[in-house]
């Protein structure tokens, strides 16, 4: 597709219950980003993956999150046992190369609101 | 700890008019800042960047500055239009594959 896609857009879960946010990137695009944005917070790095490697996961803020990308393409972030702390909009981002000349595409973001 | 700050929640302008947006960074590690622009249910738009090696750039209506002694950038839109109205997030990177700490944003509305 001609941009990133997330699904689903809105997500409600009960406590306790697990869920699976899916990241589809720019077709091609080698790096992938996954961020956190609390309401009225800028948006928080998650974990990167450099194709199918998982390069840096230190800002998953429990082990409860899990993210992967098994064929370098879509990627899926994975929260069990949700809380309510875990509402939050998850933002998935991709860039065609690692490295910092300019700026990655961010997906619209799946809403995640846990009651 | 908060190492990108948008001191400033929300800023209101007249069209026409220049809008001047403010950033602070403690890190004296980040070599990359950019500016994000977001509207309501969509994700952040890149919207321009400047490296440390420059203390400004320029893009269309869009110039970033950055004073590295100080630790701080600026985003100018001039002439700011009502399109503008939306969240601004200033970003910084300091590793190699472009990681970014975000500043919690500041609400931009531009009147007519």
């Amino acid at each position: 597709g001609a941009g990133v896609s997330q699904s689903p857009r809105y997500k409600v879960a009960k406590r306790g219950q697990d869920v699976a946010l899916r990241c589809d990137p720019i077709s091609g695009h080698v790096s992938l980003f996954w961020y956190q944005q609390a309401l009225g917070q800028g948006p928080e790095f998650l974990t990167y993956f450099q194709n199918e490697a998982q390069l840096d996961k230190s800002g998953l803020p429990s082990d409860r999150f899990f993210a992967e990308r098994p064929e370098g393409s879509v990627s899926t972030l994975k929260i069990q046992r949700t809380q309510q702390e875990d509402s939050a909009v998850y933002l998935c981002a991709s860039r065609e190369q690692p490295g910092q000349g300019y700026g990655y595409t961010f997906g619209s973001g799946t809403r995640l609101t846990v009651v | 700890d908060q190492q990108v700050k948008q001191n400033s929640p929300s800023l209101s302008v007249q069209e026409g008019r220049i809008s001047i947006l403010n950033c602070d960074y403690t890190n004296s590690m980040f070599d990359y800042f950019l500016w994000y622009k977001k509207y309501p249910a969509e994700g952040p738009t890149f919207l321009i960047s400047i490296s440390s090696i420059k203390d400004k750039n320029e893009d269309g209506r869009f110039t970033v500055f950055l004073n590295k002694s100080a630790k701080h950038l600026s985003l100018h839109i001039v002439p700011s239009q009502p399109g503008d109205s939306a969240v601004y997030f200033c970003a910084a990177s300091s590793d190699s594959w472009g990681k970014l700490q975000f500043g919690a944003g500041t609400q931009v509305v531009v009147t007519p």
